[in-house]
């Protein structure tokens, strides 16, 4: 059964501190996806994996295909990072993971 | 930036009454989801739509569930009888390409089935 795990649930750090969530997924996903839901609850996707790494301003997602492991980062967070942060696994459908709800606080 | 597009923003209903989720995808985009959100849990996948025909359902996605394009640019999940743990948010999201770089999400359709 294709799965994807994430850590932490909840995270709580201070304004400008670097952020890191951890996605891991079972076998027979081809790429992954990191999602940011906003307290309103709408869906925005952040990146999307199937090898190696990528940026975008603040935003860092690694992800290594041996291991089946991804990481999101934030580096110099700020309380509007605050939001959940899903990690989404890929193959004939998408499996969701329960995500991360992050809070900064100023 | 182009925003796929769903109505309505809430939709309150009856259980056992049919609703139509509607949803309008960015118009060059080739592959069509359904999803849906419990509040508290996570998202699910319902259902995948590409070339006019449903390529991945999940477990949900009985025969309670349909989904349609009728006109080429809508595309719409039906309830036929709703039942009180349908109640979640719906997200219906495009993408252009099976495994494209971004997965566009509509802002979901809160149904609530009392």
């Amino acid at each position: 059964k294709n799965e994807v795990e994430q850590s932490p649930q909840n995270l709580t750090a201070q304004e400008g501190e670097f952020i890191t969530i951890n996605c891991s997924y079972s076998v027979g996903i081809s790429a992954l996806h990191w999602l940011q839901q906003h307290p309103g609850g709408g869906i925005v996707s952040l990146f999307m994996l199937s090898s190696g790494k990528k940026k975008h301003g603040r935003l860092i997602a690694t992800i290594n295909i041996q291991e089946k492991h991804s990481s999101l980062h934030i580096t110099a967070s700020h309380p509007r990072d605050s939001a959940v942060y899903i990690c989404a696994g890929r193959d004939d459908k998408i499996i969701f993971g329960k995500g991360t709800r992050l809070h900064i606080l100023p | 930036e182009p925003e796929v597009t769903q109505t309505p923003s809430h939709q309150v209903t009856q259980m056992g009454q049919e609703v139509i989720l509607r949803c309008v995808p960015i118009s060059n985009h080739l592959y069509f989801y359904w999803y849906r959100q419990i509040l508290g849990q996570k998202v699910e996948f319902l259902v995948s739509f590409y070339n006019n025909e449903i390529s991945e359902k999940s477990e949900i996605f009985d025969d309670q569930f349909s989904v349609e394009r009728p006109d080429g640019s809508n595309f719409t999940l039906k309830i036929r009888s709703t039942k009180l743990e349908d109640s979640a948010m719906y997200f219906c999201a495009s993408d252009w390409d099976l495994l494209g770089e971004k997965l566009f999400f509509g802002s979901g359709t809160q149904l609530s089935v009392l």
